[in-house]
């Protein structure tokens, strides 16, 4: 199985501080690739799918990138509200696996 | 508004069964997929199986199978995932979600506590 792994896994960043998170797959998925936002205590949300579209309602401030084994989550200016944890998911095939999760947090 | 409501809070025994709920409204919802992802304590996302309510095909995660079962009622548009033998390690979070390969509503998630 396809094996999704995300770094770093925590991060500490500042108010307006441009934010990247990586996610690297162990295959090629080709564009099939999602980041999800999951604010302390709520419900996973959908925010990014195809690596670089953008979910309806989601900020602008976030973008996506990649193609293959190597994606990234990009916050431009990092808000209060980001405060979470973001989980790629591949979704090429079965199994449909999550990486292991970053925590962001307000320095 | 597209939703999943999925059912209260449980608190059981090990050894005891359980089978919590999860109903979609605002979409034909024998048309997607409805996942089921497992959140332990403090943890992260784990993708449990998917059923698809229009025939019932269910598909689980090696890691899951055998351990618990998925069912639909589609003429209440209601998913299951359900237990037989409880066990403490399944105490988590569980979230249906409707599935395109995202995974793009989800439910409000039902909590399952497994204490003696």
């Amino acid at each position: 199985d396809i094996q999704m792994t995300q770094s770093p896994s925590s991060l500490s960043a500042s108010v307006g501080d441009r934010v990247t998170i990586t996610c690297r797959a162990s295959q090629g998925i080709r564009n099939s690739l999602a980041w999800y936002q999951q604010k302390p205590g709520k419900v996973p949300q959908l925010l990014i799918y195809a690596a670089s579209i953008l979910q309806s309602g989601a900020p602008s401030r976030f973008s996506g990138s990649g193609f293959g084994t190597d994606f990234t989550l990009t916050i431009r200016s990092l808000q209060p509200e980001d405060v979470g944890t973001y989980y790629c998911q591949k979704y090429d095939s079965a199994p449909w696996t999550f990486g292991q999760g970053t925590k962001v947090e307000i320095k | 508004e597209v939703q999943l409501v999925q059912s209260g809070a449980e608190v059981k025994k090990p050894g005891e069964s359980l089978k919590i709920s999860c109903k979609g409204s605002g979409y034909r919802f024998i048309d997607y997929w409805i996942g089921w992802v497992r959140q332990m304590p403090g943890k992260g996302l784990e993708w449990m199986g998917n059923i698809y309510p229009g025939d019932s095909d269910t598909r689980y995660s090696p890691s899951f199978q055998g351990q618990v079962t998925m069912s639909v009622d589609k003429s209440f548009s209601t998913a299951y995932l359900q237990w037989s033998s409880l066990k403490a390690s399944d105490t988590a979070r569980y979230y249906c979600a409707r599935h395109l390969g995202t995974f793009d509503i989800w439910g409000q998630g039902t909590m399952v506590t497994v204490s003696s």
